[in-house]
Parts: C-alpha cells; sequence; structure tokens
C-alpha cells in the first residue's frame, strides 16, 4: 500500500491538553493535506502543506512536514471536546490523487 | 459549505443487484472523485473524474464503473453488488493539490 500511516491510531486526552498526531508516507510528494473526520460525517479540509514548506500554522493547529523524514505532524493546541474526531493526512505524490492515510481517533473528555 | 450532495444517503441491496450512486455539485468543479471508507483502512479512491467523459481510475477500482456526462454529476455504479462493496461511500470535489470538499456520504449495505 502508498498510503501515508497516521500514528497514534487512537488519542485520548482530557480538555485544555495539546494533541499531536502524526503521519508518515513513503515517496516524495507535492503536498501534504489533513482533514478532520467527524463520526458519520464528511472529511472537512483543515490545513494544507506544501512540499517546499517545514510549518505552518491555523488558529490552534500546527502542521510541521519533515521531507527528510517523509513525515508530517499536527498539533492541535488547547484541545475541545468538540475537537472529537477522527484525523487524517493525504499526499498527493500520485498526478490528480489524494491518498489518505488510515486516520488517528481523536477523543477529547471534558 | 461547498455544494455537493449525494443520493441516496442509504441503501440496502442484495448481491448481484446492480446498484448506482449520485454525486450533484453546483461548484463547477473539473475534478470529481468518489472514495469508499472501511474500518481500518481510511479512505480509498475508486475512480476520478478530470472533466467532462474523462474517468480514471482509483487504486481499488475493480467491480466499480463511473460515469460523467456533465459537469456536476458523477455516477458510480456497482454492475453487480458483492457483500465486499457494502461501505460508505463520499464523494468529493477539488483536484489533488488543492482542498477536496466532500460530500455526506451514502452508506451502502449489499445483503
Amino acid at each position: 500500500s502508498q498510503q501515508g500511516e497516521e500514528d497514534p491510531q487512537a488519542l485520548s486526552i482530557q480538555e485544555g491538553e495539546n494533541a499531536t498526531m502524526n503521519c508518515s508516507y513513503k515517496t516524495s510528494i507535492n503536498n501534504l493535506q489533513w482533514y478532520r473526520q467527524n463520526s458519520g460525517r464528511g472529511l472537512v479540509h483543515l490545513i494544507l502543506i506544501r512540499s517546499n514548506e517545514r510549518e505552518k500554522h491555523s488558529g490552534r493547529l500546527r502542521v510541521t512536514l519533515d521531507t527528510s523524514k517523509k513525515s508530517s505532524s499536527l498539533l492541535i493546541t488547547a484541545s475541545r471536546a468538540a475537537d472529537t474526531a477522527s484525523y487524517f493526512c493525504a499526499t498527493d505524490y500520485v498526478s490528480d490523487k489524494l491518498i489518505f492515510g488510515t486516520g488517528t481517533r481523536l477523543q477529547v473528555f471534558p | 459549505d461547498a455544494g455537493i450532495t449525494q443520493s441516496p444517503r442509504h441503501k440496502v441491496t442484495e448481491t448481484g443487484t446492480p446498484v448506482t450512486l449520485r454525486c450533484h455539485q453546483t461548484e463547477n468543479h473539473r475534478y470529481m472523485y468518489w472514495y469508499r471508507q472501511d474500518p481500518g483502512h481510511g479512505l480509498r479512491l475508486i475512480h476520478y473524474s478530470y472533466g467532462v467523459k474523462d474517468t480514471d481510475k482509483g487504486e481499488v477500482s475493480d467491480g466499480y464503473s463511473v460515469s460523467r456526462s456533465k459537469t456536476e454529476d458523477f455516477l458510480l455504479t456497482l454492475e453487480s453488488a458483492t457483500s465486499s462493496q457494502t461501505s460508505v461511500y463520499f464523494c468529493a470535489i477539488g483536484a489533488a493539490g488543492e482542498t477536496q470538499y466532500f460530500g455526506p456520504g451514502t452508506r451502502l449495505l449489499v445483503l
């Protein structure tokens, strides 16, 4: 499989804590994206980072990209119960196609 | 929210019957995708379209066909449904190097 792999598969934290999830991939990429999926819903785009970028911020989200290690991390700071969801990374090293990882399930307890 | 709808939202069918799922967009986007989501596999690309009548296979295309006769509609057909095609199907619009917007999904159960 050429999917990205997220780590951990599941993560449980308390509100206010930071959540970090990681994504590793196998070949050179153009872009890497992170998506969130609430239970039973479609995916929602969070952030896109290009291969020539190392870090990107959006609100409480911070994404890093290390192309030498073929890995990315998503940090959610000061987590809230509403952040409870599954998070997926996706890469587009195959032209016109996004390849998704298997996701990290995040549970944030009030 | 991007204007993407999927129909039906839920379907139960029997093995061997044909099934067609519809994705409709109001964004006039060139690229449309069909994914399936199964536990332990994340989202896997079935087929995608890069324009009217222009389609290509994804990583799990066996047993599926697609058609796109209009910009706004992308149809996914299971010619003869099997139990292994029980899944949640998502449509998306947007090029791979840009934000993709997803529909609400169709839950398909093949008995």
